[in-house]
């Protein structure tokens, strides 16, 4: 079946870095993008970014270009996301999910267990 | 702000069936797919409704969506107290060139 599973929690302080794993099982992971999605406390689905597994290729969201990088492994069947200069409103669960994109728009079928990031000094 | 807009809250009785709404624009609903997720406490979200009106293997057919213009909405039969979750919204917006959410309902089974 297919699994996402993302790395553990972190708490990290105000302007450094975080990264997120993501590994995936249950599917050719190069036949579909990974999306990242974040949710702050108690707040609802924020989009990251998209990347294409099968040749890298990305579109970050608007609110996070130029500090956010998303990655793929084809290897290890593993996405990375890495977001920068961390401020305390970055505080939120980070998810990976399983994006299929039609001419039409897009969806995540399959989502990971999420990633509890912390930012606090 | 969200992009797509929905109620906070909804309610209804067990057995009873329950919509929720979503409106959005000519840029992300008038003209892309809606996609629906429903998500527990502590969990992950669950995709349950796409492409508009497709239900993804799995998922009860209790669950609908359906379309028209510039909103959507989800419908759910023969309501169950496990059916108690926030419900999401989303659809792919041309101007952002990137998919946008709803800020959620949160369904309260009476």
């Amino acid at each position: 079946q297919v699994q996402l599973v993302q790395s553990g929690a972190e708490v990290k302080k105000p302007g450094a870095s975080v990264r997120v794993s993501c590994k995936t099982s249950g599917y050719i992971f190069t036949s579909y993008g990974i999306s990242w999605v974040r949710q702050a406390p108690g707040q609802g689905l924020e989009w990251m970014g998209w990347i294409n597994s099968y040749n890298g290729n990305t579109n970050y969201g608007q609110q996070f270009r130029g500090r956010v990088t998303m990655t793929t492994d084809t290897s290890t069947s593993t996405a990375y996301m890495e977001l920068r200069n961390l401020r305390s409103d970055d505080t939120a669960v980070y998810y990976c999910a399983r994006d299929t994109t039609v001419t039409t728009g897009n969806w995540f079928d399959s989502w990971g267990q999420g990633t509890l990031v912390i930012v606090s000094s | 702000q969200s992009v797509l807009t929905q109620p906070p809250s909804v309610s209804e009785a067990p057995k009873q069936r329950v919509t929720i709404p979503c409106s959005g624009s000519s840029s992300n609903i008038g003209s892309n797919v809606v996609n629906w997720y429903q998500q527990f406490p502590g969990k992950a979200p669950k995709l349950i409704i796409y492409y508009d009106d497709l239900l993804p293997s799995g998922v009860s057919d209790r669950f609908s969506g359906s379309k028209s213009g510039t909103s959507a909405s989800l419908a759910i039969s023969g309501l169950q107290s496990e059916d108690e979750a926030d419900y999401y919204c989303a659809s792919w917006d041309d101007s952002l060139n990137g998919p946008v959410f709803g800020g959620g309902t949160k369904l309260t089974v009476l």
